[in-house]
Order: C-alpha cells, then sequence, then structure tokens
C-alpha cells in the first residue's frame, strides 16, 4: 500500500523553539490531516487542511497544505513539553481511506 | 462522552492461539477501521466497514479477519497470531460521506511469543 514520506523521524529541541515537519507523496490528495499521539493514547486530530495552497493555524500550530496537493507541512511555534509526542501526517484517499506517514517522534528539553 | 473503547488495552499470548481484540464506538459512526502502528511505518490499515455487513481490506490484512454485525462493533480476529504480528492496534471511527473525522481508541498492545 502507498505511504507518504514523512520527516524527519525525529526531533530533539529545547523548549522556545520553532518546528518543522512536512510530509510528500507521489500521489495526490484532496485532503490533508495532521494527527498528534500522545503515550498510551491514540491519534487525535490537530488540524484538517481541504484545499491546495490553505493555510491554517490552530493555536501555536500552523499547517499548510501544498500547492501540487502532493505535499503538506506542520510548523510549532515557541515550542513546550506539552508537545512532546509523535506527529502524523496523513492523506485522505477518495473512497475515504486514510494514508499515514511514518510519523515525526518531537522531544522538548525544559 | 463520545468514545472509541478497545479491549484489552495489553495482551500477551503465545502463537497459535485463536484471539479477538473489541472495538465498540457510541457515536452512531458509519464508518470503523482497524489500523496497525509498527515502528518507522506509521499506521496501516488491516480492515475497514462503511456499515453493518459492509467490510473490506485495507493494506495489510493477512492474519486477520473481522465481523460488523452490529454498527457499534467491529472485533478484530487473529484465528492463529503469529509474532509478525506484535504490534499496537487501533480502532477507528468516523461519520460516512465528505471528510469526517476519525476517532481513535487507545490502542491494544499485543505480543505474540
Amino acid at each position: 500500500g502507498q505511504q507518504l514520506n514523512q520527516s524527519p523521524q525525529s526531533m530533539f529541541i529545547q523548549e522556545g523553539e520553532d518546528v518543522s515537519m512536512n510530509c510528500t507523496s507521489s500521489s495526490i490528495f484532496n485532503t490533508w490531516l495532521w494527527y498528534k499521539q500522545e503515550p498510551g493514547e491514540g491519534p487525535v486530530l490537530l488540524i484538517a487542511l481541504y484545499k491546495a495552497g490553505e493555510l491554517t493555524s490552530n493555536g501555536r500550530l500552523t499547517a499548510q497544505f501544498g500547492i501540487t496537493r502532493k505535499d503538506s507541512f506542520l510548523n510549532i511555534s515557541a515550542s513546550i513539553p506539552s508537545d512532546v509526542g509523535i506527529y502524523f501526517c496523513a492523506g485522505l484517499e477518495l473512497r475515504g481511506k486514510l494514508i499515514f506517514g511514518q510519523g515525526t517522534e518531537l522531544s522538548v528539553k525544559p | 462522552e463520545a468514545q472509541v473503547t478497545q479491549n484489552p488495552r495489553y495482551l500477551i499470548t503465545v502463537t497459535g492461539k485463536k484471539l479477538t481484540v473489541t472495538c465498540s464506538q457510541n457515536m452512531n459512526h458509519e464508518y470503523m477501521s482497524w489500523y496497525r502502528q509498527d515502528p518507522g511505518l506509521g499506521l496501516r490499515q488491516i480492515y475497514y466497514s462503511m456499515n453493518v455487513e459492509v467490510t473490506d481490506k485495507g493494506d495489510v490484512p493477512e492474519g486477520y479477519k473481522v465481523s460488523r454485525k452490529e454498527k457499534r462493533n467491529f472485533p478484530l480476529i487473529l484465528e492463529s497470531p503469529s509474532p509478525n504480528q506484535t504490534s499496537l492496534y487501533f480502532c477507528a471511527s468516523r461519520k460516512q460521506g465528505g471528510y469526517q473525522p476519525q476517532h481513535f481508541g487507545d490502542g491494544t498492545r499485543l505480543s505474540i511469543l
């Protein structure tokens, strides 16, 4: 099955730093999603993007849907310790199936 | 409270011993699916169901079965588990139609010895 290429795989940053991660695909998606997973829990939706070029914010999080519809990025500004977790991008296929990236594990040092 | 509930949360078992992981949602969602999560691979879909009695294979269905006899329940069955099915499993549900956010359960960690 198809997978998205998500990078970086892991990040170790200092509290207060900004973070950027991205996903690329060989196929076009009509919807891009970003999820966060904390230890012992399932993924939780952070941001959904529905149109090419769309830039959407959710607090300190900003995500963009690439113009080509084959990529997306997520930025976290002024990171805090509770940002720790695994972040997944996902592309939604026409028939409703979600394709997930491999995940970016974020560690924030106080 | 809207929930997707999986049981058990943790299970250690042996090769060949049939097991079932239950999944139940209280949101009247039509669509339900099972994923497995492995390091470096993200989440991969095992099976999904668009509604009662309608199921279909995802990307990694080998060694798994599912059933959807009622709208709220979508059990995952491993008839003869093998060590390569050791993984973290998630059930998810959402409403059908357009894009509707998926709600994930808290996961089931299976270890097959």
